[in-house]
């Protein structure tokens, strides 16, 4: 157990679905990120958070949106996803975006029909 | 841009032995940090071992090292007497030190251990 959350655990939506993932961290931890693991593909850095600022990767679409409350939660809604958004989701934090070792959340399995 | 490889899609290694996981990495920068992260069947990505680039000193946790050689930008873990639950998924990353938000990661090796 790292510390980091992450619900659901497995999602299935259509692709005209709105939905969200959600992530807790209870490290105390100031910066959040999102990560799209596909199949036998690295680790792809969507975004970014933190309490200053929210930093995207340009490359992620529109229909992926981030959300940070707080420096404990993190969301990622999704709505109008491709077949090709099928993924795993994780999450992980750090004590801020300087620090270089993250922690990661078991991650949400979704698939886009 | 930083690219890092793992050549290695796959690993296989009897329990006790020694099994050695490669992983090179491409930047132009001279200050950034090496990882090595484990990630089992269970799906939660484990931190293994980091390397500040300034230490020349590699870094060891227990049954886990790293041989790191900065001109050659190469860092491999080695991992001895390898034990069952050590079988997992394997992946390199690296994180510029200058930029908070490059971090990049390996496509990963699969190692299995063979009882």
């Amino acid at each position: 157990e790292t510390g980091v959350t992450q619900t659901p655990r497995h999602l299935v939506m259509g692709m005209t679905n709105k939905k969200s993932l959600k992530c807790e961290q209870h490290l105390g931890h100031n910066a959040m990120y999102w990560y799209k693991q596909s199949a036998k593909k690295p680790l792809e850095l969507m975004f970014v958070y933190s309490l200053e600022e929210r930093v995207e990767n340009n490359s992620v679409p529109s229909r992926f949106s981030p959300e940070c409350p707080n420096s404990s939660h993190l969301f990622l809604h999704l709505h109008t996803l491709q077949p090709e958004d099928s993924a795993l989701y994780l999450c992980a934090s750090s004590q801020d975006r300087a620090t270089d070792t993250q922690y990661f959340g078991p991650g949400t399995r979704l698939t886009v029909l | 841009a930083q690219t890092v490889t793992q050549s290695q899609p796959e690993m296989s290694v009897q329990e006790a032995e020694t099994v050695t996981l490669s992983c090179t990495y491409d930047t132009s920068e001279s200050d950034y940090y090496l990882f090595w992260y484990k990630q089992p069947p269970s799906r939660q990505m484990i931190l293994v071992i980091r390397q500040e680039a300034y230490k020349q000193q590699n870094a060891t946790e227990n049954r886990f090292s790293v041989n790191f050689q900065k001109a050659a930008k190469s860092f491999s873990l080695k991992i001895s007497d390898s034990q069952l639950g050590d079988a997992a998924m394997y992946f390199c990353a690296y994180r510029s030190a200058s930029n908070n938000n490059d971090m990049r990661f390996g496509a990963g090796t699969r190692l299995t251990v063979k009882p």
